[in-house]
């Protein structure tokens, strides 16, 4: 069984610009989070989707902002980038919405210069 | 506000010197705490969670405890390949959500 798939893997942009970072969870599920990596805050919640919609928002500015697809497939976009948004984005799935059981894909290492 | 704190931050064993490592909680009606090990470079993997205080779930060298406000991983006779970033995380009765813990980087040596 195939896991939790992000694309890219590396991404490195530049202030100012939008960037879109993409996810495929395990064949069946149907729950999407992201979740935003960095040395110094460790692991913070950004969002959750299920069925489409967005269930669950972190502490995080308009400027991130995501979708899911009817194949529950997740697409995270962030506008207007900082050099503080520089990080390891991390994309969980799970069965359902409320499973507590989250499984993580490898994540998408974004670089903002 | 739901707080998950790790310690220690750092932990160097020797191969076979076993230890615990701790998880404090503070989240409103805990519906479970997780354990989840990172590798460098990787996503974290899953790796156990209790639901409720005096709980024990074991895997290989791990063993996982709750109590109700704290959260323990033994460790017991590690090996290199245990080296290892573990995180623990807190999901409230309020949403599915996970608050994690800023992790303790464990490294066993030979």
């Amino acid at each position: 069984k195939a896991g939790v798939t992000q694309t890219p893997r590396y991404l490195i942009k530049t202030r100012g610009q939008q960037v879109t970072l993409s996810c495929s969870p395990i064949s069946g599920h149907r729950s999407v989070s992201w979740y935003q990596q960095t040395p110094g805050q460790g692991l913070q919640f950004l969002f959750e989707y299920f069925s489409e919609t967005q269930r669950n928002k972190g502490n995080f500015p308009g400027r991130f902002s995501g979708r899911q697809f009817s194949n529950s497939r997740s697409e995270m976009n962030v506008s207007t980038l900082e050099l503080g948004d520089s990080a390891l984005y991390l994309c969980a799935s799970s069965l359902f919405q409320g499973t507590d059981e989250q499984y993580f894909g490898p994540g998408t290492r974004l670089t903002v210069t | 506000e739901d707080q998950v704190t790790q310690s220690p931050e750092a932990l160097r064993l020797q191969e076979g010197e076993s230890s615990s490592l701790n998880c404090s909680y503070t989240v409103s009606g805990l519906r479970g705490l997780f354990w989840y090990r990172q590798d460098p470079g990787k996503g974290p993997e899953f790796l156990f969670t209790l639901y409720s205080a005096g709980e024990e779930k074991e895997k290989e060298r791990l063993k996982a405890t709750l109590t109700k406000k704290e959260s323990f991983l033994h460790i017991t006779a590690p090996k290199p390949e245990d080296s290892a970033t573990y995180l623990c995380a807190a999901v409230p009765g309020t949403a599915s959500k996970l608050t994690f813990g800023t992790g303790t980087r464990l490294q066993v040596t030979l």
